[in-house]
């Protein structure tokens, strides 16, 4: 079975500060991570996937993540928040594309 | 292509009334997922089709929950006598084809059960 941790359910930066989202996993077998985003009112978005190769995923809107499986982590980061950014992010593990777990969300805020 | 769509959008219902919703994925996609989404907390799993195979189910699914694919393509949800804690917002998402893995949501579908 596989579960996601995502620590902190709120984050606040102030804009053009660093984002730095926490996401854990567990999975028995090596795993595809993903992260997606939800504005206010709208379906979930992917922003970047890991499913193979290079660990360090970039992502849209300048979101990269770095998959490190001795920490089991996907980590999502931003060098520098944008008032945008202000969405909740969820990260989701899957083994196979046939079930996928997602962890319980964080939202952003982001202040002036 | 517009996207994955679900109607209804909202749906307010009483206890113990029978409710479906459906979902109409991206043409090409022959993959389809269910997911449950309560205040607070991420999708939950519930369900899987490949094409019209019916291939994971959650088994916190309850007999009450069935869905369907017919010929691949739209699928529907139907929730019978319904609880107040089916209350949620109930996700449709697909993928497959030329976009691969990712999966593309719907809008969702809000169900309250009064």
């Amino acid at each position: 079975a596989q579960s996601v941790t995502q620590l902190g359910s709120h984050v606040s930066v102030s804009e053009g500060a660093l984002v730095l989202l926490r996401c854990n996993y567990s999975s028995s077998v090596p795993p595809y991570l993903f992260w997606y985003v939800q504005y206010p009112n709208q379906g979930l978005q992917l922003l970047l996937k890991y499913t193979t190769g290079a660990t360090l995923v970039k992502g849209i809107n300048g979101f990269e993540a770095e998959f490190k499986k001795s920490e089991t982590s996907f980590h999502l980061t931003k060098p520098s928040a944008h008032m945008s950014d202000a969405a909740e992010y969820f990260c989701a593990v899957t083994a196979d594309f046939n079930k996928f777990y997602f962890g319980s969300g964080t939202k952003l805020n982001v202040k002036p | 292509d517009t996207g994955v769509s679900q109607n209804p959008r909202h749906k307010i219902t009483k206890r113990g009334q029978n409710v479906t919703f459906r979902c109409d994925p991206i043409s090409e996609h022959n993959r389809l997922y269910w997911y449950r989404q309560t205040l607070g907390q991420g999708p939950e799993f519930l369900t899987y089709f490949q094409n019209e195979a019916q291939l994971e189910k959650s088994r916190l699914l309850s007999d009450r929950f069935s869905a369907e694919r017919p010929k691949g393509s739209f699928s529907t949800l139907e929730i019978q006598r319904t609880e107040q804690g089916d209350s949620a917002m109930y996700l449709c998402a697909s993928s497959g084809g030329g976009t691969g893995e990712t999966q593309y949501f719907g809008p969702g579908t809000r169900l309250l059960v009064l």
